[in-house]
């Protein structure tokens, strides 16, 4: 256990629909990211936040949307799902670069 | 961004040392240089990183050259569960102590038992 917990682990959604997938980071860290991965794109970096502000934004689609709450869990949603969708959603956290990234065990998603 | 070059892929023979290498010829004084690998069906995990002194942990060594344009990982004596794909990364500062990383293609380490 990395101490990062990803919910769901695993998702079957249909094309058109909106999905959440939450991340409670690790106890301490304020930062948290979300990665996409699919087969043929690798890990593409979507969204970051920090201490519950958005501090830096990736290949994230205009569909997609994040945020991070009080407590420091964030959510991904994902709306008007496509089949191109489909794929890895990992979420990491950080306290600082001397630590490096803790990442959790991620949420596959499949649009049908 | 300062960006980094590795191999496509590597092979190695179980128990024997493994040297992973990277290119960051544009790496500026302030970089540091982290690795990571992810185990197939895993989330990516931290391996190691540093600035310019070689660094070692229970995991690998890091070896920096002394112009920190380029770096190896070293793994002592690989083993079945290190085949991995391995990614050498220089981290993006997002600013207030924050930083992005991106992640290339890395380097897809087979091993032979």
């Amino acid at each position: 256990d990395s101490g990062v917990t990803q919910t769901p682990k695993h998702l079957i959604t249909a094309t058109g629909q909106r999905v959440t997938l939450r991340c409670s980071p690790r106890s301490g860290d304020l930062s948290v990211y979300w990665y996409q991965q699919s087969l043929d794109q690798g890990l593409q970096f979507l969204i970051q936040y920090y201490n519950g502000e958005e501090r830096a934004k990736g290949n994230i689609l205009e569909r997609f949307s994040a945020q991070q709450f009080p407590d420091l869990h964030s959510e991904l949603n994902l709306s008007s799902l496509e089949l191109g969708d489909s794929a890895l959603y990992f979420c990491a956290s950080s306290v600082a670069e001397a630590y490096g990234y803790t990442f959790g065990s991620g949420t596959r998603l499949t649009v049908v | 961004d300062a960006k980094t070059t590795q191999p496509n892929s590597m092979e190695s023979n179980e128990e024997e040392p493994v040297h992973l290498p990277c290119n960051h010829s544009t790496i500026s004084g302030t970089d540091y240089i982290h690795w990571y690998r992810q185990l197939p069906s895993q989330g990516p995990e931290y391996v190691i990183h540093g600035l310019t002194s070689n660094v070692n942990n229970r995991m690998a060594s890091l070896a920096i050259a002394e112009d920190r344009k380029s770096s190896t990982l070293i793994l002592h004596r690989a083993t079945l569960r290190d085949a991995a794909v391995y990614y050498c990364i220089l981290p993006t500062d997002s600013g207030a102590g924050s930083y992005q990383l991106t992640f290339g293609k890395g380097t897809k380490l087979s091993v032979i038992p």
